[in-house]
């Protein structure tokens, strides 16, 4: 078990409203990554890490920010939400297994 | 890029038959690792089964089989004896190697039903 813990589980926020969501992890993992799921897309990449201060972006960026200032803690923002952005959000790190995903938090933006 | 491809949106089988998903992906690369993940109502993103590319052996946990064709790039998980519990969205992903910053390139999906 990698000790993936993302927060909160669910959110129901208000266009145009920033919202920023969380992934704690307790195994020191260096790579920490953000994809979002939707029906007909699979999952994709927001944005990952390789360090603390160390982020990159993934395919669908635009409109999400990231920051990583301890090595435990991942967290997406998205400043401005949008409709578009009603999702499920999947935190992961990896190891020499592969990939361990979070529990996901689903976001509907009204 | 590498593109991951499973061509069954939806799928349904009967409980103690055999199914098989299909995956296929697109890579210039000669060695990298495939998985299969399963996705139940949960929403929790399970590891069912990973092959890595330089084994000729196919991968096997439990009922779960593959199907590892290296030269016409071809993935399948073959799931023998179904159950209800394996009612599920079931993801093939590719991945460069292990333990990096690279990324998992996921298809979009197979939608599994089990019925009793």
């Amino acid at each position: 078990d990698a000790g993936i813990t993302q927060s909160p589980r669910h959110k129901v926020t208000e266009t145009g409203t920033p919202v920023t969501l969380r992934c704690h992890q307790t195994e020191n993992h260096r790579y920490m990554y953000w994809y979002r799921q939707d029906p007909g897309h699979g999952l994709r990449l927001i944005h990952y890490s390789y360090g603390v201060k160390d982020t990159d972006k993934g395919e669908v960026s635009d409109g999400y920010s990231v920051s990583r200032s301890k090595t435990e803690d991942f967290l997406l923002t998205l400043e401005s939400a949008t409709s578009s952005q009603t999702s499920v959000y999947f935190c992961a790190i990896t190891d020499q297994y592969g990939y361990t995903f979070g529990s996901g938090t689903r976001l509907t933006v009204v | 890029a590498q593109t991951v491809t499973q061509s069954q949106p939806e799928m349904s089988v009967q409980e103690a038959e055999t199914v098989t998903l299909s995956c296929t992906y697109d890579t210039s690369e000669s060695n990298y690792y495939l998985f299969w993940y399963k996705q139940p109502p949960s929403r929790q993103m399970i590891l069912v089964i990973r092959q890595e590319a330089y084994k000729q052996q196919n991968a096997t946990e439990n009922r779960f089989s593959v199907n590892f064709q290296k030269a016409a790039k071809s993935f399948s998980l073959k799931i023998s004896d179904s159950q209800l519990g394996d009612t599920a969205m079931y993801f093939c992903a590719f991945m460069k190697m292990l333990g990096g910053s690279e990324k998992l390139v996921f298809g979009k999906g197979t939608k599994l039903t089990v019925n009793p």
